[in-house]
């Protein structure tokens, strides 16, 4: 099977603007999850998507946002670019499971969001 | 509340010696367990899972990680480091209270010195 794909690879953007960033799970896999990592504040969570539903968000401003289609094909959209979003913005895809369990989540390389 | 403390932020070893990880963790149910594996410029790799089956848990490259529910602790262990495993590992906890949500170390970096 294929791995999780995301792209672009590389967006480099300047403040104000917007960007979505784009995340196809493995096959068969319903849920999509996104994180933010930073070296200051390491690996965190943004939100997760199952079935088309936004099922946990993390603590993040609402200018960042999701959706996701029912091939579970994931976005993220940042609006309103502002210097602090550079990071690596990383996808993961899971089975997920419709009680919301824990399983396995296997990550995609990676966007690196360079905001000048 | 679902938490996870990487006890060391920086471990050297040398090529050929034993490596040690250390992670503790809370979770108010029975959590699940893993830890990642991220090289320079790389996405995350899993290494192990724990799913309260075996407390010792076999991964890939090496790698395994004992389940200890006294001590709250999943440390990984490699009995001879490679060159090829220097990089960061994260543990990661989520349990049912979680849903699916990961809740990540601040990693470990790991060199390996020839």
């Amino acid at each position: 099977k294929a791995g999780v794909t995301q792209t672009p690879r590389y967006l480099i953007k300047t403040r104000g603007q917007q960007v979505t960033l784009s995340c196809s799970p493995i096959s068969g896999h319903r849920s999509v999850s996104w994180y933010q990592q930073t070296p200051g504040q390491g690996l965190q969570f943004l939100f997760e998507y199952f079935s088309e539903t936004q099922r946990n968000k993390g603590n993040f401003p609402g200018r960042f946002s999701g959706r996701q289609f029912s091939n579970s094909r994931s976005e993220m959209n940042v609006s309103t670019l502002e210097l602090g979003d550079s990071a690596l913005y990383l996808c993961a895809s899971s089975l997920g499971a419709a009680s919301g369990a824990a399983g396995t989540q296997y990550f995609g390389p990676g966007t690196r969001l360079t905001v000048l | 509340a679902q938490s996870v403390t990487q006890l060391d932020s920086h471990v050297s070893v040398s090529e050929g010696t034993p490596v040690l990880l250390r992670c503790n963790y809370s979770s108010s149910y029975s959590p699940s367990l893993f830890w990642y594996v991220q090289h320079p410029n790389k996405g995350l790799q899993l290494l192990l899972k724990y799913t309260s089956a075996a407390t010792l848990v076999k991964g890939i490259n090496g790698f395994e990680a004992e389940f200890k529910k006294s001590e709250t602790s999943f440390h990984l262990t490699k009995p001879s480091a490679h060159m090829s495993d220097a990089a960061e590992y994260f543990c990661v906890v989520s349990d049912r209270g979680t849903g699916n949500q990961f809740y990540f170390g601040t990693g470990t970096s790991l060199t390996v010195i020839p």
